[in-house]
């Protein structure tokens, strides 16, 4: 299985929109609904922000949504905060019950 | 409260084998709908998912590493244990371990809860 391609960075303004694809395949994007995103700052774990391509675990801000169309998800974050910056990983369950990640995108908050 | 804690070397030689340990808190490995997984990630790398088992022993394994690593569980400590063979400088990595929680029989594949990591280096 091949990592789901990412940006490698992206960057937005305080109080703008930015959106970050994930690029899968019929095999994995295109085939389930259990695309994740996940947050990590430097030096810590990675966070679930997405799950179920857009839903949202509890205490994660409604300025992070989800969506996808066909083997493309995409996370949108509204409202850029400095806490933003951070890198954004998509992931997805696969059609042979595995997972895979994307290879990361680094947010900038300017 | 969720805690999953990643112990093991932090040094190991090109061709040894590894063994990682995930010390679980708050919840039982045991539990109907718990997975817990193994994601790495090498210095200023991507994520990549490794391995993970559930609750009731199904073991997953990533296709491009699954000739070498087992993962198991130890119900009576509540952890689960990875082991990686043959082990090579392109493996130096933070290894996380990181929980899968089913809820109410709905099927949840994500990782919601993970450890704090542990870097393990290779090198002779």
């Amino acid at each position: 299985q091949s990592a789901l391609t990412q940006p490698a960075s992206v960057s937005g303004s305080r109080g703008q929109s930015i959106t970050i694809s994930c690029i899968g395949s019929s095999s994995d994007v295109g085939v389930h609904k259990y695309v994740s995103w996940y947050q990590q700052h430097p030096g810590k774990a990675p966070k679930l922000m997405i799950y179920e391509v857009t839903n949202r675990p509890s205490g994660v801000s409604n300025r992070f949504s989800g969506s996808n169309y066909g083997n493309t998800a995409s996370l949108t974050i509204s409202g850029l905060l400095p806490e933003d910056e951070a890198d954004y990983y998509c992931s997805s369950y696969t059609s042979t019950n595995t997972w895979v990640f994307g290879g990361g995108t680094k947010l900038t908050v300017l | 409260q969720i805690t999953l804690r990643e112990s093991g070397p932090t040094l190991v030689k090109p061709t040894q084998t590894l063994t990682l340990t995930c010390t679980l808190s708050g919840f039982p490995v045991s539990s109907s709908g718990v997975g817990v997984g193994w994601i790495r990630q090498p210095p200023g790398k991507a994520l990549e998912w490794l391995a993970l088992i559930y609750w009731d022993d199904d073991e997953r394994y990533s296709p491009s590493l699954k000739s070498r690593l087992t993962i198991t569980k130890d119900t009576s400590k509540n952890r689960v244990v990875l082991t990686m063979t043959n082990m090579d400088p392109v493996d130096t990595a933070t290894y996380f371990c990181a929980r899968s929680q089913d809820v109410s029989g709905y099927f949840l594949p994500y990782f919601d809860s993970w450890g704090q990591g542990t870097l393990v280096t290779v090198s002779s």
